[in-house]
């Protein structure tokens, strides 16, 4: 089955820098690539996705960049504020249904 | 627009007793998921629904859990008899369909005791 790993497992940046989280998937065969964000005690809120037809994706602070080649993706999100803390999930699926999830990167934005 | 809603939010309860987990998904939607979550596993599916017909259950962890879906606005996660090990947080989502975009609700914090 598919195996995502994602990196970094915590992230502290200062507010207004940037922060990148990256993620390796297994099966060639994914394609599609959705970012969630789960703040405490709330489910995961989809932030945005990308299919494998497209190699970058842009919505305000947040982009998504995919290589396929290398089975890599990254979310990165610009000028950072407090509200951005909370833990982001990667996810990779190969059948139009099975989402499999990267174990998550908790998130800090320092005042 | 309602979101999933998932109920009850908490629930506390000594092993052996039989849990019931309830999901609304979002109207319109005919795919519908359930989730759980752990510290050990992490974010894994159980059960996937497609127009109320299981499609993959696969991920369903034993033969003590079962899951149902009667109609297009409700599904439920039976757990009968509970252990301790299930302890977890449970999630429902739903999308418009296969391949579309997955919305969550805000879990069901289970706890065995």
């Amino acid at each position: 089955g598919e195996n995502v790993e994602q990196h970094p497992s915590t992230l502290s940046v200062q507010e207004g820098d940037s922060a990148v989280i990256k993620c390796t998937y297994s099966d060639s065969a994914s394609n599609y690539f959705p970012w969630y964000k789960q703040e405490l005690g709330k489910g995961p809120q989809l932030i945005i996705d990308i299919r494998s037809n497209v190699g970058e994706k842009k919505d305000q602070r947040i982009a998504v960049t995919l290589n396929k080649t290398a089975k890599h993706f990254s979310l990165h999100i610009t000028e950072t504020q407090p509200e951005d803390s909370a833990v982001y999930f990667c996810a990779a699926s190969s059948n139009d249904y099975k989402l499999s999830f990267g174990a998550g990167t908790t998130v800090t934005v320092r005042a | 627009d309602a979101g999933v809603i998932q109920s009850p939010r908490h629930e506390v309860t000594e092993m052996g007793q039989e849990v019931t987990l309830r999901c609304k998904p979002i109207s319109g939607h005919n795919s519908l998921f359930w989730y759980r979550q752990t510290m050990m596993r992490g974010l894994e599916l159980l059960i996937y629904f497609n127009n109320n017909v299981p499609i993959d259950d696969s991920g369903m962890p034993e033969d003590r859990f079962s899951a149902k879906m009667p109609n297009a606005s409700f599904s439920t996660l039976k757990i009968q008899p509970s252990e301790p090990r299930d302890s977890a947080v449970y999630f429902c989502a739903s999308s418009r369909g296969q391949g579309q975009p997955q919305h969550f609700g805000d879990g069901t914090r289970l706890s065995i005791l």
